[in-house]
């Protein structure tokens, strides 16, 4: 079935380092991929998203490439920040209906 | 952007009793709303959709007696853990679309949450 893998955290970074979260996913469509971002003890904002290949969603200084051939989203940040840390879920939806499957979710911690 | 709010944010109940929580579009209208359950450090598990006016479709192995979800209004959805237990405490999470704004998007506007403790 459809399905969404990322990679396991919890990661650990200095502020400033480089941000790369994996994410792959099985899809028998073309579904629309997302990053949606968690803080502590909220609910989920959508970070970016991309709906067809090789679209690029950006936002906040994040980024991700809709990878048609490697069925791959991955998250890049240039340079994290404190106020990055928060766990990063990777999804897609558009595969019949409106239901979004969700990858485990990817917890950052950003040290200062 | 468009806005879902979820009451209350938190609750705590005793065994046994029944909890109603509230999912609102603010400033959109929504026929399809869905609720998921997150645990501690997991990701979300979509319980249900709920559909504006008809049954809501339940995911498969979820108690649709235990979980009663009404969507009596464009704007409104409730869920309502009826003989609540401790193995229900949770975070439960809403979220719609914009249909009109969004189109055929498939982006979803989460609300904040709701804490559920049953003790």
């Amino acid at each position: 079935g459809d399905s969404v893998t990322q990679m396991e955290g919890p990661v650990t970074l200095s502020e400033e380092a480089f941000l790369t979260i994996n994410c792959t996913y099985t899809a028998t469509g073309y579904p629309s991929l997302f990053w949606y971002v968690q803080y502590p003890g909220e609910g989920l904002q959508l970070l970016l998203k991309a709906t067809k290949a090789d679209d690029k969603g950006s936002n906040k200084g994040f980024e991700a490439t809709y990878r048609k051939e490697t069925t791959s989203f991955h998250l890049e940040k240039g340079s994290v920040q404190v106020s990055d840390s928060a766990v990063y879920f990777c999804a897609l939806s558009g595969l019949g209906g409106f239901k979004t499957i969700f990858g485990a979710g990817t917890r950052l911690f950003v040290k200062a | 952007g468009a806005v879902v709010s979820q009451h209350p944010s938190w609750v705590i109940c005793k065994s046994g009793t029944s909890v109603k929580i509230e999912c609102r579009s603010l400033d959109f209208q929504a026929t399809t709303m869905f609720w998921y359950r997150q645990f501690p450090k997991q990701s979300l598990m979509l319980m249900a959709t709920s559909n504006e006016g008809s049954k809501a479709t339940y995911e498969q192995g979820v108690e649709k007696d235990k979980f009663l979800i009404n969507h009596a209004s464009l704007t409104l959805s409730t869920l309502t853990v009826t003989s609540a237990h401790p193995e229900d405490s949770s975070f439960y999470i809403c979220s719609a679309r914009d249909e009109v704004a969004g189109g055929l998007s498939y982006e979803q506007y989460f609300g904040p949450g709701t804490r559920l403790t049953v003790t």
